[in-house]
């Protein structure tokens, strides 16, 4: 089975601090995401990796960056947290065109921040 | 870009079919119908994907007609741990990028 893991569950930090959420997958992917998960909003796309070292904005980029410099592990950063990242964030890694499943995402189980 | 709408919420009862159908007008010739679903407090996970016509596994069917300007995922005989939200998504391989999760249907289940 494709195993996708966060580093946290529950993260509490300060409105400033400088925040890492870390992913890994264990499946050789080539693509990992990055989301956030808001009540009514949905999941929306923060940040795509298709490639190590490769990364491209999604919908809602700003006051986030990531780094993949290494196939497995994929990570979120905040540089400066805010009250209005506290959210939900959900990690997923995919491969090219996997059979005949295209597209399919394997997510991990979330963290959720909590900005004070 | 395929947008895709559904229904908000739904409630059913335990041993009933239920169809959440989703429409996507602008679908592309090259664009596959995904669904997942997810439960509290957990990530998303696939549970049908299908091109054209009628797609069925372990969990569900996946109904779409001729023109693929809509779909209609189906669960026969839910119970209460089918209690979860529904997305559909649509895309193709190699825009991996571009799916939109949107809001998804929340499906309630009663006893």
């Amino acid at each position: 089975d494709v195993k996708v893991t966060q580093s946290s569950r529950y993260l509490v930090k300060r409105t400033g601090e400088k925040v890492f959420l870390e992913c890994v997958q264990d499946m050789d992917h080539e693509n990992m995401f990055w989301y956030r998960q808001d009540p009514g909003l949905g999941l929306r796309l923060i940040y795509f990796s298709y490639d190590v070292k490769m990364k491209e904005k999604g919908d809602i980029p700003e006051g986030y960056s990531v780094s993949r410099e290494k196939k497995e592990r994929f990570s979120l950063i905040l540089e400066s947290a805010s009250t209005n990242q506290t959210s939900m964030y959900l990690c997923a890694s995919s491969s090219w065109g996997s059979g005949t499943l295209y597209n399919e995402q394997f997510f991990g189980p979330g963290t959720r921040l909590t900005v004070l | 870009l395929a947008k895709t709408t559904q229904p908000i919420s739904m409630d059913s009862y335990e041993g009933q079919e239920v169809n959440i159908t989703c429409s996507h007008n602008n679908i592309a010739t090259n664009d596959y119908i995904t669904w997942y679903q997810q439960f509290p407090s957990q990530g998303p996970r696939f549970i049908i994907q299908g091109y054209k016509t009628k797609v069925t596994n372990e969990v569900a069917s996946l109904f779409i007609p001729a023109d693929r300007k809509s779909s209609t995922l189906s669960l026969p005989r839910v119970s209460l741990s089918d209690t979860a939200v529904y997305y559909c998504l649509v895309g193709d391989t190699y825009n991996t990028d571009k799916l939109i999760f949107g809001t998804g249907t929340r499906l309630q289940v009663f006893p």
